[in-house]
């Protein structure tokens, strides 16, 4: 089974502080995506990333970056936390199969709150 | 751009019931996946069912099915003999040429007792 983990499920900050989210996956797959999920907005992607040291901006890049400097690991980087971005963030991942639109798995989520 | 429009915010079902929850989108690509996820309360989303635009007969697994009309652009998931455990939040989600997934705004679907 595909298993995507999340280092944090609640995590609270201060407004100014520069935050890490990171997101491991361990199945090798090559694309890897960050999302905000927010009521009555859905998923909105952040960023993603079809290979290492590769990133693309998705529909709400400002205020974040990424990194992804193994495989297996994205990070997403708040530089200077904002009381909007207080959110529940989510990382996916997909095998990255040409031609196809793969599955995306799932982690279980981190609910920042930026006070 | 792609568009994915979900409805209904809430549904509500008895158990034992069936229930429809509605997506409908729009593109102009011609070859295209469409997801069901769910993501239970505090728990991890997962893919319920998945269709390709190319095949015409509806995906089903289980007790969930699709009822997919590629002309009206709509994309609706049947959930038959509902169990407690089907109280989560439904997302549609369109998948395309950039390998992106675009979501609608979800259904949370209570089921009763």
């Amino acid at each position: 089974d595909v298993k995507v983990t999340q280092s944090s499920r609640y995590l609270v900050k201060r407004t100014g502080e520069k935050v890490f989210l990171e997101c491991v996956q361990d199945m090798d797959h090559e694309n890897m995506f960050w999302y905000r999920q927010d009521p009555g907005l859905g998923l909105r992607l952040i960023y993603f990333s079809y290979d290492v040291k590769m990133k693309e901006k998705g529909d709400i890049p400002e205020g974040y970056s990424v990194s992804r400097e193994k495989k297996e690991r994205f990070s997403l980087i708040l530089e200077s936390a904002s009381t909007n971005q207080t959110s529940m963030y989510l990382c996916a991942s997909t095998l990255g199969t040409s031609g196809r639109v793969d599955e995306q798995y799932f982690g279980p989520g981190t609910r920042l709150t930026v006070t | 751009a792609q568009t994915v429009t979900q409805s209904q915010p809430e549904m509500s079902v008895q158990e034992a019931e069936t229930v429809t929850l509605s997506c409908t989108y729009d593109t102009s690509e011609s070859n295209y996946y469409l997801f069901w996820y769910k993501q239970p309360p505090s728990r991890q989303m997962i893919l319920v069912i998945r269709q390709e635009a190319y095949k015409q007969q509806n995906a089903t697994e289980n007790r969930f099915s699709v009822n997919f009309q590629k002309a009206a652009k709509s994309f609706s998931l049947k959930i038959s003999d509902s169990q407690l455990g089907d109280t989560a939040m439904y997302f549609c989600a369109y998948g395309g040429a950039t390998n992106k997934l675009i979501f609608g705004t979800g259904t949370l679907l209570a089921v009763q007792p």
